[in-house]
């Protein structure tokens, strides 16, 4: 078993709609980061949480430390928004970014 | 202000031949990671430095892999002899005080070995 995996692993959705992607890690962690990389392109930051949620523009993350889950909200997607999503816990023990498997999601008109 | 630069962005050579990649981090940053990331996987770290001192290299391949930072600025990682399995894209990050700071990533180099 991994120690992230994401959900779903494939999302597609039409332009507007309310997305929602999940993350579930086993092991302990100091933070948690939610990561954004476009096909061909770099990998951008989007969130680093250790509790509680925290608000970007369209974009929300939450985390519940204690049920070791994190999800990654986006309000009112547009076609921009195609990209791959990528939960990266960083490990207590290593101090290392676990990264997770990664949530492509499309965008459609 | 600025983000992680990297270069070259792109990178052909043969295989055997050296390579060499350049990053600059974010100014102020005190911690520089190199990652590696094969096609449609994760990235996989590479080395940490905090400052000039390398703090995690345990997944460089030291047989063909260096690295140094310099006066705890700019980075470079080299690979020398390259082969075909190093294809790949490296990244480069910086955060300002060790890893439970913010990442930002370079654009990173694609690396083709032929």
């Amino acid at each position: 078993k991994n120690e992230v995996e994401q959900s779903p692993q494939n999302l597609t959705a039409q332009e507007g709609e309310f997305i929602t992607i999940n993350c579930s890690y086993s092991v302990g962690i100091s933070a948690l980061h939610w990561l954004q990389q476009h096909p061909g392109g770099g990998i951008v930051s989007l969130f680093m949480l250790s509790s509680g949620k925290k608000k970007h523009g369209r974009l929300i993350a939450t985390i519940n430390i204690q049920e070791k889950h994190s999800s990654l909200h986006i309000t009112a997607s547009h076609p921009r928004d195609s990209a791959v999503y990528i939960c990266a816990p960083t490990s207590y023990n290593t101090d290392k970014l676990i990264f997770g498997t990664g949530t492509r999601l499309q965008v459609f008109p | 202000e600025a983000g992680v630069v990297q270069s070259p962005r792109y990178k052909i050579i043969e295989k055997k031949q050296p390579v060499a990649f350049w990053c600059n981090p974010i100014s102020g940053h005190n911690t520089l990671y190199w990652y590696r990331q094969n096609l449609g996987q994760g990235p996989e770290l590479l080395i940490r430095y905090e400052n000039e001192e390398a703090v995690d290299d345990s997944q460089l391949p030291k047989d063909r892999f260096s690295a140094e930072r310099l006066k705890g600025v700019d980075s470079t990682l080299k690979i020398q002899p390259a082969e075909l399995g190093d294809s790949a894209v490296y990244l480069c990050a910086s955060s300002l005080q060790g890893p439970t700071y913010e990442q930002y990533f370079g654009p990173g180099t694609r690396l083709t070995v032929t």
